[in-house]
């Protein structure tokens, strides 16, 4: 079947530290990859996407790299700050299976002055 | 992009009791989703739900206890019937639109039954 897999958390960094959240995924043919965010007490925000190997996506200074040799889409952004406080989500859809969305367990990002 | 409200934002229920969810979206779409987030726990997908169809519901989700409703493109109900404790939840409406394999969701309905 297909699934995600994410580090867990919570992570908590100091603010300007760079962040990597791991996101590993298992799929029966090529699914698209996505991060979604979810801020305290919000519903969740697509944060970026790929579609295809080795597409990068990015949005607000976060980016992911679609790496279907390791089958992995890490969130990555160079320098973090307090409002980047939220919990991360890794999901994947596959093509023609109505997209529906498989989500990771999610990764709490806590970030400090 | 879409822009997803739902109704209510969070409510209390008694043990037995059902409740229905709406979710108004702001622009005509083919499917959309329920989703359940349980406390400290990821998103689990109910069903989708196409309009003029009945809706498609996932492993260990049934019609009877999570009834849906898709009048039109641009609305939905997910009604929990016959709620307990462990239903507790923040239930959430998605639906497909712009470009292909986006989904948008709304701000969730925080669901605690006592």
């Amino acid at each position: 079947g297909n699934s995600v897999t994410q580090m867990e958390g919570p992570v908590t960094l100091s603010e300007e530290a760079f962040l990597t959240i791991n996101c590993t995924y298992t799929a029966t043919g090529y699914p698209s990859l996505f991060w979604y965010v979810q801020y305290p007490g919000e519903g969740l925000q697509l944060l970026l996407k790929a579609t295809k190997a080795d597409d990068k996506g990015s949005n607000k200074g976060f980016e992911a790299t679609y790496r279907k040799e390791t089958t992995s889409f890490h969130l990555e952004k160079g320098s973090v700050q307090v409002s980047d406080s939220a919990v991360y989500f890794c999901a994947l859809s596959l093509t023609g299976g109505g997209n529906k969305l498989t989500f990771g367990t999610g990764t709490q990002l806590k970030v400090e002055l | 992009s879409a822009v997803i409200s739902q109704k209510p934002s969070r409510d209390i229920c008694q043990r037995g009791t059902s409740l229905t969810i709406q979710c108004q979206v702001d622009s005509q779409v083919t499917m959309m989703f329920w989703y359940r987030q349980q406390p400290g726990q990821s998103l689990t997908l109910i069903a989708t739900a196409n309009q003029g169809s009945e809706a498609t519901y996932e492993s260990g989700f049934v019609i009877d206890k999570f009834p849906i409703s898709r009048p039109n493109l641009t609305f939905s109900t997910l009604t929990v019937s016959n709620m307990s404790p462990e239903d507790s939840s923040i239930y959430l409406c998605s639906v497909r639109a712009g470009e292909p394999y986006e989904q948008y969701f709304g701000p969730g309905t925080r669901l605690t039954v006592t």
